[in-house]
């Protein structure tokens, strides 16, 4: 069965203290990968979206890459506003549904 | 900047009844989406609808849940009769030749 684990959980950071956010998946036949921020009570707003192993995409803090098994969202030097949930998305075979990863919960202290 | 917009924001509504849930997907976009989210849970996809008919639907779309493009601005997601379980965050995506999803803010149902 096609699987998207996001990891870890919940991360708690200083403001500056920049770590990572993974993203594994074990799909047949990737055409994307996808992520999102979600925060609470809202919908998921795009953030990037990769296509192929050894891609990189950067907006402001945020860098993504992806290899052949799973993706990371780098964040660099955080801000306490980039405080919410990230969503891995991926999209795999002939269809077009998402399959979600269950998200990282990420707490910016000041 | 164009977005999906959805109404209402939240539905209130007794087990048994019927609900319609609205969206304004982009304008130019080809492909509609419905997801759900449970309190806690993942997002989930239900069905996307391409060129007005059903594309893909997963498990959770039976026959208590139906789509339609009644206009040319409008996707509405009908469940029949509702259960207590489909209490859920239901967001509505678009997406248009490129792969990317565009999401609503969504509409949070409760049956009760």
């Amino acid at each position: 069965e096609d699987q998207v684990t996001q990891s870890p959980e919940a991360l708690r950071l200083q403001e500056g203290e920049s770590s990572s956010l993974n993203c594994s998946y074990t799909v047949s036949g990737l055409r994307g990968l996808f992520w999102y921020r979600q925060d609470p009570g809202k919908g998921p707003e795009f953030l990037f979206t990769l296509y192929s192993a050894g891609e990189e995409k950067e907006k402001e803090r945020l860098k993504a890459t992806l290899t052949k098994k799973e993706s990371f969202l780098h964040i660099t030097a955080p801000k306490p506003e980039d405080s919410a949930t990230y969503l891995c998305a991926v999209q795999a075979g002939t269809g077009n549904q998402f399959y979600f990863g269950t998200g990282t919960s990420l707490t910016v202290i000041p | 900047e164009p977005e999906v917009t959805q109404t209402p924001s939240h539905q209130v509504t007794q087990m048994g009844q019927e609900v319609i849930l609205r969206c304004v997907p982009i304008s130019n976009h080809l492909y509609f989406y419905w997801y759900r989210q449970i309190l806690g849970q993942k997002v989930e996809f239900l069905v996307s609808f391409y060129n007005n008919e059903i594309s893909e639907k997963s498990e959770i779309f039976d026959d208590q849940f139906s789509v339609e493009r009644p206009d040319g601005s409008n996707f509405t997601l009908k469940i029949r009769s509702t259960k207590l379980e489909d209490s859920a965050m239901y967001f509505c995506a678009s997406s248009g030749l490129g792969e990317t999803q565009y999401f609503g803010p969504g509409t949070r149902l409760l049956v009760l």
